[in-house]
């Protein structure tokens, strides 16, 4: 079975600083893994992907997330935080080895970003 | 382009009673997936739909289903309404066909379930 763990509920942090939410996942077979940023009474908005090729992925919003086979982990990063990018953010993981596998989101982070 | 539609934006009901949540996809996607977003709880996968067929289900109780119509729009029905089914309800569509790919989800803004 497909899970994703998100082991902190919040992450605090200056403008300015570097950010990182983390993520580790558990998969059968290659895993598809996604980040998503939650807006106050919003949907969910689609930042970054892995599915194969170069372990650091580029995305939305000047994010990158970095693979980690071995430690089966994919933390999102930035390199210098804004106020606005405080925000709830889901780590997803798809088994790209299941037919019609599910995408299993994990409990979320919430960011908060102070000027 | 219009994104992902959901209605009603808000749904009071009391217990016991039925509720039904409506998405509209994006124009040529196919798939359609429900989460329920509750309290405390993150995102919990409830059904995907393709191509009219379930495709998948979470870990929720049979009074909890749905259906997809010819023009891949979805509707999620919730019987016998308990307090605890009280959450936001999203619907997410992609242009998977079907299969484990790695299609991105588009989400909606979601319909607020309020159970008394």
């Amino acid at each position: 079975a497909q899970s994703v763990a998100q082991p902190e509920d919040q992450v605090n942090v200056a403008e300015g600083n570097p950010l990182t939410v983390k993520c580790t996942y558990s998969v059968s077979g290659n895993p598809y893994l996604f980040w998503y940023v939650q807006y106050p009474n919003r949907g969910l908005q689609f930042l970054l992907k892995y599915i194969t090729g170069d372990n650091l992925v580029k995305g939305s919003y000047g994010f990158e997330a970095e693979f980690n086979k071995s430690q089966t982990s994919f933390h999102l990063k930035k390199p210098s935080a804004l106020v606005s990018d405080s925000a709830l953010y889901f780590c997803a993981v798809r088994d790209g080895g299941v037919s019609w596998g599910k995408l299993q989101f994990g409990a979320g982070t919430q960011v908060v970003v102070t000027p | 382009e219009a994104g992902v539609t959901q209605s009603p934006t808000h749904l009071i009901k009391t217990r016991g009673q039925q509720a039904t949540l409506r998405c509209s996809p994006i124009s040529g996607h196919t798939s359609v997936y429900w989460y329920q977003q509750a309290l405390g709880l993150g995102l919990q996968f409830l059904l995907w739909y393709d191509e009219g067929e379930e495709r998948n289900r979470g870990n929720f109780p049979p009074r909890f289903s749905g259906r997809q119509f010819p023009n891949y729009s979805s509707e999620l029905n919730v019987n016998a309404l308990e307090l605890e089914d009280s959450a936001l309800y999203l619907c997410a569509s992609s242009g998977d066909r079907g299969r484990a790919t790695n299609e991105k989800l588009f989400f909606g803004s979601g319909t607020q379930l309020s159970v008394l």
